[in-house]
């Protein structure tokens, strides 16, 4: 069965500082997507960034990177240059390409908590 | 373009009480799905949908029935509502695996927080 870990239960870093943020995964299937999401106070989940298990490079979306190391099965989220605004749950979360229909879900970890230090 | 919509926001039932939750999306999605969240824990799958009139069970289904009557909606209904389905419930969509020139990302509904006494 597929399983996501994250291990950092909560952070703090201060404004302006990188972080990142841990995420590792178990799954014997060759072909996987790896999901980050971040849930503010207000609750919502706001999709970040994806990674594709055949993907050559690194995904980015603005502040955003994905330090993908296939073969230690790790996609850890990397933040630059942190904002007050980034203090929100963040959630790693793996699609599982099994079921009864083949088809994909989604399979999550337990969150990591940032909050950002002015 | 409202994306996932999700109704109520809040809810408050009794033991034993039945209700329906309603999730819409308005990006021609196939996929639909319905999670639940719990304190500690990350987001854990109910049931989900590929499409119209099709449903499928997910992780933690006991106690929820759902429906895929129109491709746009996705029903979440509890029947005898317990104290352990104090949660909140997020609805998704998506675009299948492999969609030409589209990804599969999940985009998520705002939640809804149902409290059962």
């Amino acid at each position: 069965a597929q399983k996501i870990t994250q291990t950092q239960p909560g952070m703090f870093v201060q404004e302006k500082e990188a972080v990142t943020l841990d995420c590792t995964y178990d799954t014997s299937d060759p072909s996987y997507g790896l999901f980050w999401y971040k849930q503010p106070s207000s609750g919502e989940m706001i999709f970040l960034i994806y990674q594709g298990s055949y993907d050559q490079q690194n995904a980015t979306e603005g502040r955003y990177s994905l330090n993908f190391q296939k073969a230690r099965k790790s996609a850890n989220l990397v933040i630059s240059a942190s904002q007050l605004g980034d203090s929100a749950m963040y959630f790693c979360a793996m699609r599982d390409p099994g079921g009864d229909f083949g088809n994909e879900k989604l399979t999550f970890g337990t969150g990591t908590r940032l909050t950002i230090i002015p | 373009n409202a994306g996932v919509t999700q109704t109520p926001k809040f809810r408050v039932l009794k033991t034993g009480q039945s209700m329906t939750l309603l999730c819409a999306q308005d990006m021609n999605h196939e996929y639909m799905y319905w999670y639940r969240q719990d304190p500690g824990m990350g987001l854990r799958l109910i049931h989900y949908s590929v499409g119209e009139g099709t449903t499928a069970k997910g992780e933690v289904p006991d106690g929820y029935n759902v429906s895929r009557l129109k491709k746009q909606n996705f029903l979440l209904g509890l029947e005898s509502a317990a104290p352990s389905q104090t949660s909140v419930y997020f609805c998704a969509s998506s675009y299948p695996l492999g969609s030409s020139g589209r990804t599969d990302t999940q985009y998520f509904g705002p939640g809804t927080r149902l409290t059962v006494l």
